[in-house]
């Protein structure tokens, strides 16, 4: 499966853009998701297709995905956006995911 | 509105089985394919293994290939995970994904709620 690698954490204001960045060989030449897993639910995707929100999910969330590095962009972040972030993608009919960032806002 | 319910789980001896299952409403079940993740406690995700929507595919992680096994029964909505040989390692919550393949946007698009599986002695 693939090997994803995330930093454990990021900090970042509220009302400030934070970005989430996901390292994976040749990861832009497939497409990556997003899950979010706030303390004690299940996870949630946020983006799909490298840049596609589901329905229902806050315009201030988008993603980007080129070269080596899937990024996750929250804009005007609030703090109901402190959770964990998971990034993810296929390879060879396997899914891999990265260990997670622990998005804090303070 | 999509709901995915997992039961099964409990706590089993190393070496035990268990049988997970997971019933689907709200969707054409048999449209989708299905997926198994799971989370080790205070752990990431880690996923487990994919059934194709008529059963025709079947994929499983390296860490419990041959061990456990993945299966769906149309006719009642429903996916199940046996899993055989349980080691201390497998202790996680089990989520069941709904997985959708149509490219380029292939998506593990909804959660159910998990259920633990503890292995102990």
């Amino acid at each position: 499966s693939y090997e994803l690698t995330q930093p454990p954490s990021v900090s970042v204001s509220p009302g400030q853009t934070a970005s989430i960045t996901c390292s994976g060989d040749k990861l832009g030449d497939t497409y990556a998701s997003w899950f979010q897993q706030k303390s004690g639910q299940s996870p949630v995707l946020v983006i799909y297709q490298n840049r596609e929100r589901p329905s229902g999910i806050p315009e201030r969330f988008s993603g980007s995905n080129s070269g080596n590095t899937a990024t996750l962009t929250i804009s005007g972040t609030q703090t109901m956006d402190e959770a964990d972030y998971y990034c993810q993608a296929w390879d060879s009919s396997t899914a891999g995911f990265g260990g997670g960032t622990k998005l804090t806002v303070l | 509105q999509v709901q995915l319910v997992e039961s099964g789980g409990g706590l089993v001896k190393p070496g035990g089985s268990l049988r997970l299952s997971c019933a689907a409403s709200g969707f054409s079940f048999s449209d989708y394919y299905m997926s198994w993740i799971r989370q080790a406690p205070g752990k990431g995700l880690e996923w487990v293994s994919y059934i194709s929507s008529i059963a025709g595919a079947k994929y499983y992680a390296d860490s419990v290939k041959g061990r456990f096994t993945i299966s769906r029964d149309n006719a009642k909505n429903s996916v199940h995970l046996q899993m055989n040989s349980l080691r201390a390692e497998d202790t996680a919550v089990y989520y069941c994904v709904r997985y959708i393949v149509e490219p380029p946007a292939a998506r593990l698009d909804f959660w159910g709620q998990g259920t633990l599986v503890t292995v102990s002695s």
